[in-house]
């Protein structure tokens, strides 16, 4: 089965600095990627997503990941956090040909004005 | 448009009790999944449904938790005889088709007493 780590647990950032946000997971075939966001007080909110092509991409409000797929990551990034950031970010993933997401545990991002 | 709707948002009931969570996809969304989610943790998935056949059942921890789409649009997760371990966020999520977005509803809270 797979699996999905986010090693950082909880990220404390002031205003303007980069973020970088890790995403690990464990499955040898094709997969789909995800990254979604829950602010405060809301319901999770797709910021972006891979199924193919470009490695790189884009999302909302300035976030980008990148799959590389030799790493088996794909890390959000960001490279001027604002305070309305603060969230918590969770990566999730399947395997192409499979509904079933796997979650990693969520990294709460707290942004200092 | 409307997004998933989910109700109740908030249920409280005692140990040993019946409940129904209700999940109204996004209109025209042919899939439908049920994920839950612990405190400190991300959703796991429960169910998946595509029309009105349960597709994937393989996360429903036991026979104690049942979810049903009769006609292919509302779903309703039933757990009988609930217990203090069954406390969580019970998460809706729907996508137009397979391999595509899943968008979440707000989400409802368990509390088992």
């Amino acid at each position: 089965a797979q699996s999905v780590s986010q090693h950082n647990h909880h990220v404390i950032l002031s205003e303007a600095a980069s973020l970088e946000l890790g995403c690990n997971y464990s499955y040898g075939g094709t997969v789909n990627l995800f990254w979604y966001v829950q602010y405060p007080g809301q319901h999770l909110q797709l910021l972006l997503k891979y199924f193919s092509g470009d490695p790189l991409v884009k999302g909302i409000k300035g976030f980008e990941a990148e799959f590389i797929k030799s790493k088996f990551s794909f890390n959000l990034r960001k490279p001027s956090v604002q305070w309305s950031d603060t969230a918590e970010y969770f990566c999730a993933v399947n395997p192409y040909g499979n509904e079933k997401l796997t979650f990693g545990t969520g990294t709460r991002l707290t942004i200092i004005p | 448009g409307a997004g998933v709707s989910q109700t109740p948002s908030n249920k409280v009931t005692e140990k040993g009790k019946y409940v129904e969570l209700r999940c109204d996809p996004i209109s025209g969304h042919t899939a439908l999944y049920w994920y839950r989610q612990s405190l400190g943790q991300g959703p796991e998935f429960l169910i998946y449904f595509q029309g009105t056949g349960a597709a994937d059942d393989s996360g429903l921890p036991n026979d104690r938790f049942f979810a049903v789409r009769p006609e292919g649009s509302v779903s309703t997760l039933k757990i009988q005889r609930t217990e203090r371990g069954d406390s969580a966020m019970y998460l809706c999520a729907s996508s137009l088709s397979t391999q595509e977005t899943q968008y979440f509803g707000p989400g409802t809270r368990l509390l088992v007493l």
